[in-house]
C-alpha cells in the first residue's frame, strides 16, 4: 500500500479560510515534501521537512511534523482562489537505496471566491 | 535555470507501437527518477537512474519498460508495444543530492509531464 495517505480526500473552503491537510506514513523517513498540482499540469514543490525537524514555515504554508505519530500536516492560510488544486505528501523513506518518493493519492482542495 | 524538462507533452500510440518519451534534468542534477499517474491517483515511482547506471528499477513493470540516462543526452523511458492500460501521465523529476545533503540536494523538481494515450 501507499506509504503515504492524505486525509481528508477533498476540501472545499471560502476564499480567506484556512486550510489544512493531513498525511501519514507508515516507515521511517529522511524527509517528507508537500507538492501541489494543479489539474493536468506537473508538480510544483512546496516545501520539504527533514525528519529531525518539527515545523516549517515558507510564506502563507505552515508544515508540521510529528514523526512519533508518522504524520505530517500542511497548513495554508489566508486561501485563495488560485489555491485550487491537489496537494500531494511524498515521503523518502529510510529504508531507501535512493531517493525514490512515496507518494499518497492527495487532497483536491477547492476554495471558492 | 531551465527546469526539468520532458517531451513530447501529449503522445498518442496505437496498441502494439513503441512510446518513448525524453527527461532533461535541471542544469547541474544528475539523479533522474520517472513516475506513473494513473487518472484520478497519486504518482508512482517506477525507475530512479544516475548517469549510465539504473540503480532503483523496483517499480518498472517487468516486461516492456525500460530506462536509459547515458552519459550524453536526456533520459529515456521506452515502452514497447503499448497497451490501453499504458495510457498515463509520466513524470521525470530530477535532484542534486550527494554526500554534503545540504538543505537543497534532496529535492526532486519535476517536469510538466508527458501525457501518453493508447488508442
Amino acid at each position: 500500500s501507499q506509504q503515504g495517505e492524505e486525509d481528508p480526500q477533498a476540501l472545499s473552503i471560502q476564499e480567506g479560510e484556512n486550510a489544512t491537510m493531513n498525511c501519514s506514513y507508515k516507515t521511517s523517513i529522511n524527509n517528507l515534501q508537500w507538492y501541489r498540482q494543479n489539474s493536468g499540469r506537473g508538480l510544483v514543490h512546496l516545501i520539504l521537512i527533514r525528519s529531525n525537524e518539527r515545523e516549517k514555515h515558507s510564506g502563507r504554508l505552515r508544515v508540521t511534523l510529528d514523526t512519533s505519530k508518522k504524520s505530517s500536516s500542511l497548513l495554508i492560510t489566508a486561501s485563495r482562489a488560485a489555491d485550487t488544486a491537489s496537494y500531494f505528501c511524498a515521503t523518502d523513506a529510510f529504508s531507501n537505496q535512493g531517493g525514490k518518493l512515496i507518494f499518497g493519492q492527495g487532497t483536491e482542495l477547492s476554495v471558492k471566491p | 535555470n531551465a527546469g526539468v524538462m520532458q517531451n513530447p507533452r501529449h503522445l498518442v500510440r496505437r496498441r502494439g507501437q513503441e512510446a518513448r518519451l525524453r527527461c532533461s534534468p535541471m542544469k547541474g542534477h544528475s539523479h533522474v527518477y520517472w513516475y506513473r499517474q494513473l487518472p484520478e491517483e497519486g504518482l508512482k515511482f517506477m525507475v530512479y537512474l544516475q548517469k549510465e547506471n539504473i540503480i532503483d528499477e523496483s517499480g518498472m513493470p517487468k516486461e516492456r519498460f525500460s530506462a536509459e540516462f547515458p552519459k550524453e543526452g536526456p533520459s529515456i523511458l521506452r515502452i514497447q508495444q503499448v497497451v490501453r492500460g499504458d495510457s498515463a501521465a509520466y513524470f521525470c523529476a530530477s535532484s542534486m543530492r550527494g554526500f554534503q545533503r545540504a538543505f537543497s540536494t534532496d529535492t526532486q523538481y519535476f517536469g510538466p509531464g508527458t501525457r501518453l494515450t493508447v488508442l
